[in-house]
């Protein structure tokens, strides 16, 4: 069975930084592209970041461009979400989700909340 | 990267159809086959329903069908049961020279 378990959201104030995990299992990793969703309270989804399965291309968001940094580990079967200067606006649920053209598996989130 | 455009709401009795629309532009719905679909229930995550504009992931019921013309991609959901109210949002994927997915603002589904 596929899963994805996020972790590492929690109370952030402005100008922190956070390093979100997202721990695979139940297919081989290293064969997938990923991604992270985010989620604000009562909006829609934003995408915000992408990983190739090798981990050699990357793409942002023009939101977290320059903040947020995307990285993964194969070995490890985990994916990570670094991110600097964070800002009220970034407060949000955050998913990681697997696939290039669209996530057919999704974790349950981790909450962000930046807030002094 | 402008958000797509989708209905705030829309509703209908069990046993009906509805159609969720989905507005995009040349540069993504219009230009790629590549229109996906997700259901979220409260407090839940979101479930692909419908990928690549008409095709539905294994298990998905096939009350759930797609279709995309020119610029605006459609979810229709035939014989609606109540488990089916939720929030539906639909999805495109840009490619070639950058990457994004860019998402509509989310269709809140009540079955009255």
């Amino acid at each position: 069975e596929v899963q994805l378990v996020e972790s590492g959201g929690g109370l952030v104030q402005p100008g922190g930084s956070l390093r979100l995990s997202c721990a695979a299992s139940g297919f081989t990793f290293s064969s997938y592209e990923m991604n992270w969703v985010r989620q604000a309270p009562g909006k829609g989804l934003e995408w915000v970041s992408y990983i190739s399965s090798s981990g050699s291309t990357i793409y942002y968001a023009d939101s977290v461009k320059g903040r947020f940094t995307i990285s993964r580990d194969n070995a490890k079967n985990s994916l990570y979400l670094q991110m600097n200067s964070l800002r009220a606006e970034d407060t949000a649920v955050y998913y990681c989700a697997r696939g290039r053209v669209a996530g057919d598996y999704w974790g349950q989130g981790t909450l962000v909340t930046v807030s002094s | 990267q402008s958000a797509l455009t989708q209905p705030a709401s829309v509703s209908g009795s069990p046993g009906q159809s509805i159609t969720i629309s989905c507005t995009g532009t040349s540069s993504d719905v219009g230009s790629y086959n590549l229109v996906s679909w997700y259901q979220q229930h409260p407090g839940k995550a979101p479930k692909l329903m419908i990928y690549e504009v008409s095709k539905r992931p294994s298990g998905v019921s096939n009350r759930f069908s797609g279709s995309k013309s020119g610029n605006t991609a459609s979810l229709t959901i035939s014989g609606l049961q109540a488990e089916d109210e939720a929030d539906y949002y639909c999805c495109s994927y840009a490619g070639s020279s950058i990457f994004y997915w860019v998402f509509g603002g989310g269709t809140k589904l009540t079955v009255l």
